[in-house]
């Protein structure tokens, strides 16, 4: 299975000030299609997951341009630009190139 | 608009089986594959299992396999996960996600599962 490996896992930021996390993969997740299928997920405190971004850097309806993906092979990057109250919570990337999808471990957010 | 509703979580003797349920609405089921996602008490997301839209198993984690059984009812728009054999290990809340397109692209809310232990 591929294994997804965030950074840090705990990450203190000051409303208004960015924030980025790290997700790497064990394997290349660029598919035979020629597609790259790494997805965030934001899971606010006693909240289902929602799709944050989806192929790297897609944004879902709704999520602020606050929100921006990057990176390309085994290596992806989360940044919010400007972190705001309602962005407290749990981030997870998760893969869909190889079976079976596989999550990072989550990268908890708070606030100074 | 998507829905995903899950039930059927409860509290579980050890040894012990459970059905869930997810209903779902507002999109042709029928026509996506679905997965079970679950979170133990304070942990992260693992899959746990998936189905094609021809109800055929696609993928079991190796925690549950031979124990758990996914299966839907198209007509119906359901989805359902058979547990047995249930442990501590599978204290956690079981959420039911459609997939698309190498993705989750929408949750339920989650059902809970608790061993009486």
């Amino acid at each position: 299975d591929v294994v997804m490996t965030q950074s840090p896992l705990s990450l203190p930021v000051t409303l208004g000030q960015p924030a980025s996390i790290s997700c790497r993969s064990s394997q290349g997740l660029v598919h035979s299609d020629g597609n790259t299928y790494l997805n965030w997920f934001q899971q606010r405190p006693g909240q289902s997951p929602r799709r944050l971004l989806y192929k790297v850097a897609n944004r879902d309806s709704g999520v602020p341009d606050r929100f921006s993906g990057s990176g390309s092979g085994t290596d992806f990057t989360l940044k919010i630009s400007r972190v705001e109250a309602a962005d407290v919570g749990v981030y997870y990337c998760m893969q869909g190139t190889r079976w079976p999808y596989t999550f990072g471990q989550g990268t908890k957010l708070e606030i100074k | 608009e998507v829905q995903l509703v899950e039930s059927g979580g409860v509290l579980v003797q050890p040894g012990g089986s459970l059905r869930l349920s997810c209903a779902a609405s507002g999109f042709a089921f029928s026509n996506y594959r679905m997965h079970w996602v679950r979170q133990a008490p304070g942990r992260g997301l693992v899959g746990v299992s998936l189905i094609n839209i021809d109800g055929t198993p696609a993928f079991y984690a190796d925690s549950v396999k031979g124990r758990f059984t996914v299966s839907r009812d198209n007509a119906k728009n359901t989805l359902y996960l058979q547990m047995t054999s249930l442990g501590a290990e599978d204290t956690a809340v079981y959420y039911c996600a459609r997939d698309f397109a190498g993705s989750i692209d929408s949750w339920g809310q989650g059902t809970l599962v608790t061993d009486s232990s």
